[in-house]
């Protein structure tokens, strides 16, 4: 969607490395969001951020962190890669309205 | 924020009118009913929302019960490309976007 993009659009990587996805706005929006979607599991929310250096965590936090050093950038990291973080990792952000505009996604798979 | 019901699929033909069900009969008076569809892969996109009364965009229109306790998304003419799992949420503004399994609108030639 225009005005918010995430890099890389795929990945595969191997157990226990740390793998970083970033997620770019240009919207100047306050409040991003990355969200995690699997099978039987719908969307579900890993953490949140609601400035610079704001943030916490959603639904299904354990494994991941993040960081916002910038209003445009929100990345998320996993610090130690396992088979059951293989995903697809949506970002997205929201308007004063909490109208979300979601990223195109990224397909990552651990093996 | 109130939980909601939907169906879990429903056919359309393409070129009628998709009316999608929603129930929230929990829902409390801050909070609005948005209205989101997810395309084969793609991310989420926001279709609509509203409080109490109908609201209609290009996209959509949203008819709310008087009681709020159940909405209707209407699609005027859907086409092949409105194939997608819709999303309704009950949201108060501030809390973060809960997804359930949403409905597959399946419209068919």
């Amino acid at each position: 969607d225009a005005g918010i993009t995430q890099s890389p659009r795929h990945k595969v990587t191997e157990t226990g490395t740390p793998v970083t996805l970033r997620c770019h706005q240009t919207e100047n929006h306050r409040y991003m969001y990355w969200y995690r979607q699997d099978p039987g599991h719908g969307l579900r929310l890993i953490h949140y951020s609601y400035g610079v250096k704001d943030t916490d965590k959603g639904e299904v936090s354990d494994g991941y962190s993040v960081s916002r050093s910038k209003t445009e950038d929100f990345l998320l990291t996993l610090e130690s890669a396992t088979s059951s973080q293989t995903s697809v990792y949506f970002c997205a952000i929201s308007d004063p309205s909490y109208r979300y505009t979601f990223g195109s996604g990224t397909r990552l798979t651990v093996v | 924020d109130a939980k909601t019901t939907q169906p879990p699929s429903m056919d359309c033909a393409e070129g009628r009118a998709a009316n999608l069900p929603c129930n929230h009969s929990t829902i409390s008076g801050n909070e609005y009913v948005y209205w989101y569809r997810q395309i084969h892969s793609q991310g989420p996109q926001y279709i609509i929302h509203g409080l109490k009364n109908n609201e209609t965009n290009e996209m959509a229109s949203l008819i709310i019960t008087e009681d709020r306790k159940s909405s209707t998304l209407i699609l005027p003419h859907a086409t092949l490309r409105d194939t997608a799992v819709y999303y309704c949420i009950a949201l108060e503004y501030g809390n973060k976007l809960v997804f359930g399994a949403g409905t597959i609108l399946r419209v068919k030639s």
